[in-house]
């Protein structure tokens, strides 16, 4: 498969912006995801990017993607106690399959 | 409501005895996908099945087989589990087959093979 590669572990105070940071390798990957994973739950969508685009934005979340580095970010602004979870960042390759990256653990400290 | 169902959510099992672990959706989705993830390792895709009777290995297939009989049921089969088989378990379909990275994903299945 491809390989998605996350930092680990990210800790914040609530209220500050959280950046989760991701690098690629499918150059063809045609959709960029960005997945949020609360404990003890399965993996929910939260937002995608379509790879000829390089910011999206949703109410507080902010996609950036930097297609010349493969590099893909996701921003949080206001991040606040809900949002402690593992985020996953995914790549599509072929056309029915999806590369995920480790996971990054964001804590958010009241 | 819509949802992936999985069953059972928590198994401890005997290395050797088959076990199957379920799993349905009710939203008519063609595409449905099998993962496991360990810590460290992320998500990997243990097999996909792009409609029904139509399955394909993904990256982590060893020691697993799947059927595709109906359209809303996908299991998951261990038919001799092992240790290294100790994980958590995802079911998860998606409305799309070109583009399947609209994932919708069951709750977890873990599983403890001693």
């Amino acid at each position: 498969g491809e390989d998605v590669e996350q930092s680990l572990f990210l800790s914040v105070r609530e209220g500050d912006s959280s950046v989760i940071n991701c690098t690629y390798t499918d150059s063809s990957s045609t959709y960029l995801y960005w997945y949020k994973q609360e404990p003890g739950a399965g993996l929910q969508l939260l937002t995608y990017i379509f790879s000829n685009m390089d910011m999206k934005q949703d109410q507080r979340l902010t996609v950036l993607l930097n297609k010349k580095d493969k590099h893909l970010s996701l921003r949080i602004a206001d991040t606040q106690t809900g949002d402690s979870a593992i985020y996953f960042c995914a790549e599509s390759y072929g056309n029915n399959r999806l590369a995920f990256g480790k996971g990054n653990q964001v804590v958010v400290i009241p | 409501e819509a949802q992936v169902t999985q069953n059972p959510r928590y198994l401890i099992t005997v290395t050797g005895k088959k076990l199957t672990v379920t799993c349905s959706q009710n939203m008519n989705h063609e595409y449905m996908s099998w993962y496991r993830q360990d810590p460290g390792l992320g998500l990997r895709q243990i097999y996909y099945s792009m409609n029904v009777e139509v399955t394909d290995k993904g990256d982590v297939p060893e020691g697993y087989k799947v059927s595709r009989k109906e359209k809303r049921n996908f299991p998951l089969i261990l038919e001799s589990p092992s240790p290294n088989q100790t994980s958590l378990y995802f079911c998860a379909s998606s409305p799309q087959v070109a583009n399947t990275g609209e994932l919708f994903f069951g709750e977890g299945s873990r599983l403890t093979v001693l």
